[in-house]
């Protein structure tokens, strides 16, 4: 089993639908989690960034964290075109020597129809 | 452009060839890290600099490959002897003190 989980899609959704992407983890020293847009053949850049469990919000995208279920999520509203890409969760431990080191999950590709 | 760099972008080689990719982090950025990602994966960790000192390698990094940072700046890494299975994306990101890891547009290699 894969430190983490995400379902690849691809997911394809229409213009101005709500998009809900998800990450679950095994490893309890998860402490940082962070959502990661990559355009195809592109390096990924950074899009969320939450350490406690709960919501965090930043204008049409919503990162939520469940640390007792191992649960991570990324919620797009009112999806755009320009949102079509593969979009990773990454997490890492922060102390006890993991060097920050980031843990990936697969990715999952979105496609956003006009 | 202030973000990281890499280059080459692209490098097609014969296998048994040996190749070499260069990152040049965000300027003061001590803490740099090199991934490497495979179709349809995400991105795996391979090593973590902090200034010139290689602190840490995965298990992934087989002895043909290694990593300088001679100056505590630019970053180097090394395939030798490729094979087909190295052919992947080769990310470097880079870190200030604190926790965000910004990614340069990475190198993608393709080994005949």
């Amino acid at each position: 089993q894969k430190e983490v989980e995400q379902d690849p899609g691809p997911l394809s959704v229409p213009e101005g639908a709500i998009v809900s992407l998800n990450c679950t983890y095994s490893n309890s020293a998860f402490q940082y989690f962070m959502w990661y847009r990559q355009y195809s053949r592109k390096g990924p850049e950074l899009l969320m960034y939450t350490y406690s469990s709960g919501n965090k919000e930043d204008g049409r995208f919503t990162a939520q964290v469940d640390k007792s279920s191992k649960y991570i999520s990324l919620f797009i509203r009112d999806s755009q075109p320009s949102d079509s890409a593969t979009y990773l969760c990454a997490m890492f431990a922060g102390s006890g020597g993991s060097n920050y080191k980031l843990t990936f999950g697969k990715g999952t590709l979105l496609t956003v129809n006009p | 452009d202030t973000g990281v760099s890499q280059n080459p972008r692209h490098k097609i080689t014969k296998r048994g060839q040996n190749v070499t990719f260069r990152c040049d982090p965000i300027s003061e950025h001590n803490r740099l890290y090199w991934y490497r990602q495979t179709l349809g994966q995400g991105p795996e960790f391979l090593t973590y600099f902090q200034n010139e000192a290689q602190l840490e390698k995965s298990r992934l990094l087989s002895d043909r490959f290694s990593a300088e940072r001679p100056k505590g700046s630019f970053s180097t890494l090394e395939i030798q002897r490729t094979e087909q299975g190295d052919s992947a994306m080769y990310l470097c990101a880079s870190r200030p003190g604190g926790e965000t890891q910004y990614f340069g547009p990475g190198t993608r290699l393709l080994v005949l």
